[in-house]
Order: C-alpha cells, then sequence, then structure tokens
C-alpha cells in the first residue's frame, strides 16, 4: 500500500513559472524525500526533510512540513523545460524505517 | 565516484521463466534496497539487505528472492514468472544507518511476454 499520495497528479506550467506540489500521509514519519525521475528511469534524490524540521531549500527547491496535518509540499521557482519530469515523495515510518513508501507521483510538464 | 549501477538496462522473458537481476551499490554503501515500479505507479518496496541479511521484506511472494555478496553488491531473482511481474526494476543503496537517504540505479526494465 502507499503511504505517500502526491496532488496534483499532473501539472503543466510555462517556463519561469512556479510549480508546487504537494504529498499527504498516514503514519509518523523520521524524515520525507522528494525524488525526480525522469522518462522512467532511475530516482533522482532532491532533497530530505526530517521530521523535526518545518522547511528546508535547496537551490530553487523549497519544502515545507507540516507533521500535524501528515502533508508536505515541494516548491520548484524559475521552472526551467529540463524540471519536466515525474516527482514523487517517499517517506519511511517510525515503526520501520528501513523502506521508503512511495506516492504516485506528479508528473510535471514545462512548456518552454 | 560511481553512483549505483544495475544491470541488464532491459530484459524479455516469457511466463514460467526465471530471471536474475543485478546492483552494485555506490561507494561506501553497505545497505541495498530493491523496488518493483508498474508503469504509472510509484516505486513499491521489495526488500532490503544489509550485512548479507535480508532484513526487511515488502509485501512480495516468495518468488521474490535476493542476495547480498561480501563486497554488497546484490541480485534479485524472480520465479516463475508472471504477465504481471513487468515493470522497471530498481536498486537502492544507502550507508546502513537509518534515516539516511537512499540512491536509487537507472533500473532493469523487464517485459514478461
Amino acid at each position: 500500500s502507499q503511504q505517500g499520495e502526491e496532488d496534483p497528479q499532473a501539472l503543466s506550467i510555462q517556463e519561469g513559472e512556479n510549480a508546487t506540489m504537494n504529498c499527504s500521509y498516514k503514519t509518523s514519519i523520521n524524515n520525507l524525500q522528494w525524488y525526480r525521475q525522469n522518462s522512467g528511469r532511475g530516482l533522482v534524490h532532491l532533497i530530505l526533510i526530517r521530521s523535526n524540521e518545518r522547511e528546508k531549500h535547496s537551490g530553487r527547491l523549497r519544502v515545507t512540513l507540516d507533521t500535524s496535518k501528515k502533508s508536505s509540499s515541494l516548491l520548484i521557482t524559475a521552472s526551467r523545460a529540463a524540471d519536466t519530469a515525474s516527482y514523487f515523495c517517499a517517506t519511511d515510518s517510525m515503526d520501520s524505517s528501513y523502506k521508503l513508501i512511495f506516492g504516485s507521483g506528479t508528473r510535471l510538464l514545462v512548456r518552454p | 565516484d560511481a553512483g549505483v549501477t544495475q544491470s541488464p538496462t532491459h530484459l524479455i522473458k516469457t511466463r514460467g521463466q526465471q530471471v536474475t537481476l543485478r546492483c552494485s551499490p555506490k561507494s561506501g554503501h553497505d545497505t541495498v534496497s530493491w523496488y518493483q515500479q508498474a508503469l504509472g505507479q510509484g516505486p513499491q518496496f521489495i526488500f532490503q539487505y544489509y550485512e548479507e541479511e535480508e532484513r526487511q521484506r515488502g509485501n512480495f511472494p516468495d518468488r521474490f528472492s535476493g542476495h547480498q555478496f561480501p563486497n554488497y553488491s546484490s541480485e534479485l531473482n524472480v520465479n516463475a514468472l508472471l504477465l504481471g511481474d513487468s515493470a522497471l526494476y530498481l536498486c537502492a543503496s544507502k550507508v546502513g544507518a537509518p534515516s539516511e537517504t537512499q540512491y536509487f540505479g537507472p533500473g532493469t526494465r523487464l517485459l514478461v511476454l
């Protein structure tokens, strides 16, 4: 079963606009991670945010975490055509930290 | 510094056959996990290996088995292939401590006919 659920399932924006993706999960976690996947290939790690953190930045990426609402958001600012990909959130759980549980992803299309 | 590598890249098998997929972890990593990703879905955890032992297993039948070698590389074996086993199989590696980033390989695309 999938713990994380991303919203929206698909997003189409113009180059230069910001893209926001949301993720909800069900159980208590140690951390939440965001990954990018291009064309059904391997996942690229973007950012990890721990359960005691509320916000984290990495370049054009901004991630927030609200453990009371069991939700996270990924903001990509000033999007580029190269950002076109699927984005997944992944969580571990406090009672089973070895595996990552992924949502079904948000497919982002950035139009030139 | 080599990242996670997987072989082969693509594979076509027929129902009932057996398949072996291989993974070499990122340098310095001792833990390997395998995931199955069906088309349009997120990856599903199969199992994780650490110190040559299966440390945790997801909700997959016994047809799925694995092995980790002393050099930390790993194999995923699937017996009696079904059409539904067609998927992208991803290997991920990390250092042994929990709550650390997992780094993924490019995957092996398996098609079962």
